[in-house]
């Protein structure tokens, strides 16, 4: 069955560093996996999408890598700050495209002074 | 930016009643919009794809009895919660699609909390 995997335990770090989620997958091929943040009690808010053809992404401090071989996704946030403090979500189509995703169980991050 | 409303963001409701949810996109068409729950500490998992002009797909294991949707127009997609019970209780989201783009990233409404009592 498919299966999206996140790292379900909290991710505590010093501000100014950079924190490194992942997001594995099984029994997909997607053509394309999406970034987003939750703050709590909040929907959550798209923030990079990354397509099969594509090895990184970039927005400002955001950084993703798609490694289709490895089934896995890497999302880096560089120059860490308190307000990064979030949920991060990763999500993927069930097929090779789709308007319907499914969401990984989300890692939380929490970015200390 | 494309901004997605829910209403109400909170309601308490007694068990027994019904319940109904608004998502509207404010400044671009949908033709398609989403339905989630999400329980504490939890993901979101979708229960249904709500389409413009057509009858709702519901996931697996979702009562399309007990939760309808209507998706009336372009812009609002409703999510009723009927005879709800207090395992009813959840975090519910919309989102939806920009009809017009050729991306495929959603925009999430804020969400409603529900208290079945």
């Amino acid at each position: 069955s498919q299966k999206i995997e996140q790292n379900s335990e909290a991710l505590n770090i010093q501000e100014g560093k950079t924190a490194t989620l992942t997001c594995n997958y099984t029994n997909y091929s997607p053509a394309y996996l999406q970034w987003y943040r939750q703050d709590p009690g909040r929907g959550p808010v798209f923030l990079l999408l990354i397509r099969e053809n594509e090895k990184e992404k970039r927005k400002e401090r955001l950084k993703v890598t798609f490694d289709t071989t490895l089934k896995q996704s890497l999302f880096h946030i560089t120059a860490s700050q308190p307000a990064d403090s979030a949920t991060y979500l990763c999500a993927l189509p069930p097929g090779a495209a789709g308007n319907k995703l499914t969401f990984g169980g989300g890692t939380r991050v929490l970015v200390k002074p | 930016g494309a901004v997605v409303s829910q209403h109400p963001s909170r309601v308490i409701c007694k068990s027994g009643t019904s319940v109904k949810i608004e998502c509207r996109s404010l400044d671009f068409q949908a033709t398609t919009m989403f339905w989630y729950r999400q329980f504490p500490k939890q993901s979101l998992m979708l229960m249904a794809t709500s389409n413009e002009g057509s009858k709702a797909t519901y996931e697996q294991g979702v009562e399309k009895d007990k939760f309808l949707i209507n998706h009336a127009s372009l812009t609002l997609s409703t999510l009723t919660v009927t005879s709800a019970h207090p395992e009813d209780s959840s975090f519910y989201i919309c989102s939806a699609r920009d009809s017009g783009s050729v991306t495929y990233e959603q925009y999430f409404g804020p969400g409603t909390r529900l208290t079945v009592t």
